[in-house]
């Protein structure tokens, strides 16, 4: 079946530390995969996406994500974080123009001052 | 633009008491989506639409029922309100199937 996985359910970092948050997928094919970020009481705020070509994608917020297909990954980056960063962050990935997107668990990022 | 709006922002049910919650996006976006977010378990499908007048069901349509009569607006109908259906609605748009989708505020929905 196909699904998301994220690792972490929370992750705590120092403000200015760099930051990685996992993604795996399991689909039979490579799918089109999203990172979302809901910060408190908000609904989800696209991050950035990934279709094909270049596997290390830019977005919004000085985020980055890169997909590695060996590992079937798809991990998001950041190289200094703010505490404005503390949110919650959804991995979702998409097979095919007939599959309905799925979303993982969530990793809750806390930010220590 | 308003984006995606959504009504009421918080709602207390009792067991079998009916509602609805509406939806409305001003992109002119022919797709929209209902889902529910609990706990730990991120979003779930509810229901979808790829435009006026067609619905379809999502992962967890049981106890739901939508409507899309306009591109404007989405509302999702609860019948028989029952405890496993508190969490918290989102409803979101896109401009095509795979495009970013834009989302409301979300309605907290407790039924006790």
């Amino acid at each position: 079946a196909q699904s998301v996985t994220q690792p972490d359910i929370h992750i705590t970092v120092s403000e200015g530390a760099s930051l990685e948050l996992r993604c795996n997928y399991s689909y039979g094919a490579t799918p089109y995969l999203f990172w979302y970020v809901q910060s408190p009481g908000q609904g989800l705020q696209l991050l950035l996406k990934y279709f094909s070509g270049d596997t290390l994608v830019q977005g919004i917020k000085g985020f980055e994500a890169e997909f590695k297909r060996s590992q079937s990954s798809f991990n998001l980056r950041k190289p200094s974080v703010h505490w404005s960063d503390a949110a919650e962050y959804f991995c979702a990935a998409q097979g095919n123009r007939d599959d309905k997107i799925i979303f993982g668990k969530g990793t809750r990022l806390h930010i220590l001052p | 633009n308003a984006g995606v709006t959504q009504t009421p922002k918080f709602r207390i049910l009792k067991i079998g008491q009916s509602m609805t919650l509406q939806c409305a996006q001003d992109m002119n976006h022919n797709y929209m989506y209902w889902y529910r977010q609990d706990p730990g378990m991120g979003l779930k499908l509810i229901y979808y639409s790829v435009g006026a007048g067609i619905t379809d069901k999502g992962e967890v349509p049981n106890g739901y029922n939508v409507s899309r009569s306009t591109t404007e607006d989405f509302p999702l109908r609860l019948e028989l309100a029952a405890p496993s259906q508190t969490s918290v609605y989102f409803c979101a748009s896109s401009y095509s199937w795979l495009d970013e989708q834009f989302f409301g505020p979300g309605t907290r929905l407790t039924v006790l």
